[in-house]
């Protein structure tokens, strides 16, 4: 069936340090992809996303790139703040991207001064 | 604007009891969903309304589980003679629609501990 798969955590770094968290998915048909991120305390909050393949989704200095030929979605920074602590979900979704989606199990990110 | 809410925000129940968890989703926002988050887990899909449409019930884990929302507004998920593996945190999310928007906004979650 469809899922997600994403690096177990927890990414432990220093201010500044460059981020990759890996992420793979298997899906029938032509998914969109997502990645969600929950900081300390909050709710669920969509980072970026990618309808098609080689789309590239940013937001925060977060980037994503479609990637059909390896079926992934890896999410990069090139500089991480101690405020980008928190967890990482990695998701796909069908139709579109209006119905359920599918999540990975999470990355932990914790980043020290 | 308000975003969406849950209620209650915690809630511990003794193996056998029924419990409801409430969502109120954004106004406005037709499609509601809801997701269970066991602990070190990511997000598993149970159900999702959208405008009369029937729902999409296929992941609610067993019959125990249902589910209903009044209209474009609340939801309820009802858990019946809940067991110990039903604890978790529930999720509810709800998305604009009409203008293709993909983004489900996410509420803060119950979370249920069945003992």
């Amino acid at each position: 069936g469809d899922s997600v798969t994403q690096m177990e955590g927890p990414v432990t770094l220093s201010e500044e340090a460059f981020l990759t968290i890996n992420c793979t998915y298997t899906a029938t048909g032509y998914p969109s992809l997502f990645w969600y991120v929950q900081y300390p305390g909050e709710g669920l909050q969509l980072l970026l996303k990618a309808t098609k393949a080689d789309d590239k989704g940013s937001n925060k200095g977060f980037e994503a790139t479609y990637r059909k030929e390896t079926t992934s979605f890896h999410l990069e920074k090139g500089s991480v703040q101690v405020s980008d602590s928190a967890v990482y979900f990695c998701a796909l979704s069908l139709s579109g991207g209006y119905n359920k989606l599918i999540f990975g199990a999470g990355t932990r990110l914790a980043v020290h001064p | 604007g308000a975003g969406v809410s849950q209620s209650p925000s915690n809630k511990v129940t003794e193996k056998g009891k029924d419990v409801e968890l409430r969502c109120d989703p954004i106004s406005g926002h037709t499609a509601l969903y809801w997701y269970r988050q066991r602990l070190g887990q990511g997000l598993e899909f149970l159900i999702y309304f959208q405008g009369n449409s029937a729902p999409d019930k296929s992941g609610l884990p067993s019959d125990r589980f249902s589910a209903e929302r009044t209209g474009e507004s609340v939801s309820t998920l009802t858990i019946q003679r809940t067991q110990q593996e039903d604890s978790a945190v529930y999720l509810c999310a709800s998305r604009r629609t009409g203008d293709g928007s993909y983004e489900q906004y996410f509420g803060p979650g119950t979370r249920l501990t069945v003992t």
